[in-house]
């Protein structure tokens, strides 16, 4: 069964810390994407990428980074966690065709504190 | 940024009854919309699509109408069971590229 894989479904991090958020995904999709989720405001953009070694920013990217080094994985970084970065993360990846949807992970819930 | 919402954040439904979840979109160049359905801690799942030269498409329980005229979207389920419960988000892809975006979800409960 294809899927897209995150490493961690719960985390809890310090103010401050470097965290790594990982996505890995086994269906050779050029796309990937990093949204976080927030009660009341949906799905957010955070950064995406259709290649390897290419990113574009989201909606949302500040405070974030990415990392796209193979095909498969795209790894997000939150260089120094702040308690308003706490939410569900989620990665999804596409096709590069159109009219294709995503194939989300299950999510990494992510506390602050 | 685009702007997909829903009118209702909350449906709660009896087993055995129809249910409709509706959404607005606002970009009348969007030509491909997507049903996604997340369960309590998983991620989105792909329920069903339609693009934009359709106006109803039909799956297995699952039918979505599509009103490009007041840019609605609606996904109906049948005979609604308990494993429905989740929340639904409709995404619309504006054509500019394979970049969706996302309705901010309706919250669907089925009283058994």
């Amino acid at each position: 069964d294809v899927k897209v894989t995150q490493s961690s479904r719960y985390l809890v991090k310090r103010t401050g810390e470097k965290v790594f958020l990982e996505c890995v995904q086994d269906m050779d999709h050029e796309n990937m994407f990093w949204y976080r989720q927030d009660p009341g405001l949906g799905l957010r953009l955070i950064y995406f990428s259709y290649d390897v070694k290419m990113k574009e920013k989201g909606d949302i990217p500040e405070g974030y980074s990415v990392s796209r080094e193979k095909k498969e994985r795209f790894s997000l970084i939150l260089e120094s966690a702040s308690t308003n970065q706490t939410s569900m993360y989620l990665c999804a990846s596409s096709t590069g065709a159109l009219g294709y949807g995503y194939t989300f992970g299950s999510g990494t819930r992510l506390t602050v504190v | 940024g685009e702007s997909v919402g829903l009118h209702l954040p909350t449906l709660s439904v009896q087993e055995g009854d129809n249910s409709i979840i509706n959404c607005a979109y606002s970009n009348s160049a969007s030509d491909y919309f997507i049903w996604y359905k997340q369960e309590s801690g998983k991620g989105p799942q792909f329920i069903i699509d339609i693009r934009s030269n359709m106006d109803k498409r039909q799956g297995q329980r699952v039918t979505v109408l599509l009103n490009k005229t007041v840019k609605h979207l609606s996904l109906q389920i049948a005979a609604t069971q308990p494993g429905d419960s989740a929340v639904y988000f409709c995404a619309e892809n504006p054509g500019t590229g394979n970049q969706f975006y996302f309705g901010t979800g309706t919250s669907l409960t089925v009283i058994p």
